[in-house]
C-alpha cells in the first residue's frame, strides 16, 4: 500500500482566512480523493483529482470554496477558503491503490476555525 | 444513490469476548465493500474488503467479514478481542477504481476489561 502524508497535522484559523492542505505520496497514483470528517460525523468525499485535469466535486462542495490542484502523479493541495466555524473538521486525503481498487488514507489534517 | 448503514452508533464488549458489527448496503450494481478502523487521533486504516469470490473474507488483525448479496450486508466479525482493539470502524461501499467512498457512520467499539 501506498505511504501518504498530509500537512499540516492540524492547525487553528481564523474565521475569513484560507488554509492549503498538502497530501504526498510516495508513489505515482492515478486517482487521489479529498474527504471532510466533521466532528463525530463520518467521511464525505468533497472531489476526486486526477493528475491533469479539473477535479470533480460532489454536490454540496464547490471549487470557489475547495479550490484542488493536482501538479503531479504524488502530489495534491486542497483549500479551504474564506473559513468559518463550521469548515472545523478533519480534512483527509485518499489515493487509489494502483491495481487494488482500494483506498488507502492519510492520517487526516485537523481544523479549527474559530 | 449508494447507501450505508451501520445501525450500532456503540457497541459495549469485553476483553475476551467475541465481536460483530453490522453494515448494510444499498448500491445499484455488484459492490466493492470496505471495513476501516480509525483509532483516536489517526487516520484511516484498511481491515478488509470484498470485491468478488469468496464471501467470508479475512483481515488484518483477526478481523473477518462476510458478505450476503441476499440481505445486503457486510457484518465484521472477531472471535476474542482485545484492548487496543477499542476505536471507531466504519464500513464503506463504493464502485472501484476512480470513484469515491460512500461510508457509514461508523460504530464507536468500546472495550470493558
Amino acid at each position: 500500500s501506498a505511504v501518504i502524508s498530509q500537512k499540516p497535522s492540524r492547525d487553528i484559523c481564523q474565521r475569513g482566512t484560507s488554509l492549503t492542505i498538502q497530501c504526498q505520496v510516495d508513489s505515482q497514483v492515478t486517482m487521489m480523493f479529498w474527504y471532510r470528517q466533521q466532528p463525530g460525523q463520518s467521511l464525505t468525499l468533497i472531489a476526486t483529482a486526477n493528475q491533469g485535469s479539473e477535479a470533480t466535486y460532489e454536490s454540496g462542495f464547490v471549487i470557489d470554496k475547495f479550490p484542488i490542484s493536482r501538479p503531479n502523479l504524488t502530489f495534491s493541495t486542497l483549500t479551504v477558503s474564506n473559513m468559518s466555524p463550521e469548515d472545523s473538521s478533519i480534512y483527509l486525503c485518499s489515493v487509489d491503490g494502483q491495481g487494488e481498487e482500494t483506498q488507502y488514507f492519510g492520517p487526516g489534517t485537523r481544523l479549527l476555525v474559530l | 444513490a449508494q447507501s450505508v448503514t451501520q445501525p450500532d452508533i456503540h457497541i459495549t464488549v469485553s476483553e475476551g469476548a467475541s465481536l460483530e458489527l453490522r453494515c448494510n448496503y444499498s448500491y445499484g450494481a455488484t459492490p466493492y465493500l470496505f471495513w476501516y478502523v480509525q483509532s483516536p487521533g489517526q487516520g484511516l486504516q484498511l481491515l478488509l474488503k470484498y470485491f468478488s469470490g469468496d464471501t467470508l473474507v479475512q483481515g488484518i488483525k483477526g478481523f473477518e467479514a462476510e458478505f450476503k448479496r441476499s440481505q445486503s450486508s457486510f457484518n465484521l466479525r472477531k472471535p476474542s478481542v482485545h484492548w487496543s482493539d477499542a476505536a471507531e470502524y466504519f464500513c464503506a461501499v463504493g464502485a472501484g477504481g476512480a470513484d469515491g467512498l460512500t461510508f457509514g457512520k461508523g460504530t464507536h467499539l468500546i472495550i470493558q476489561p
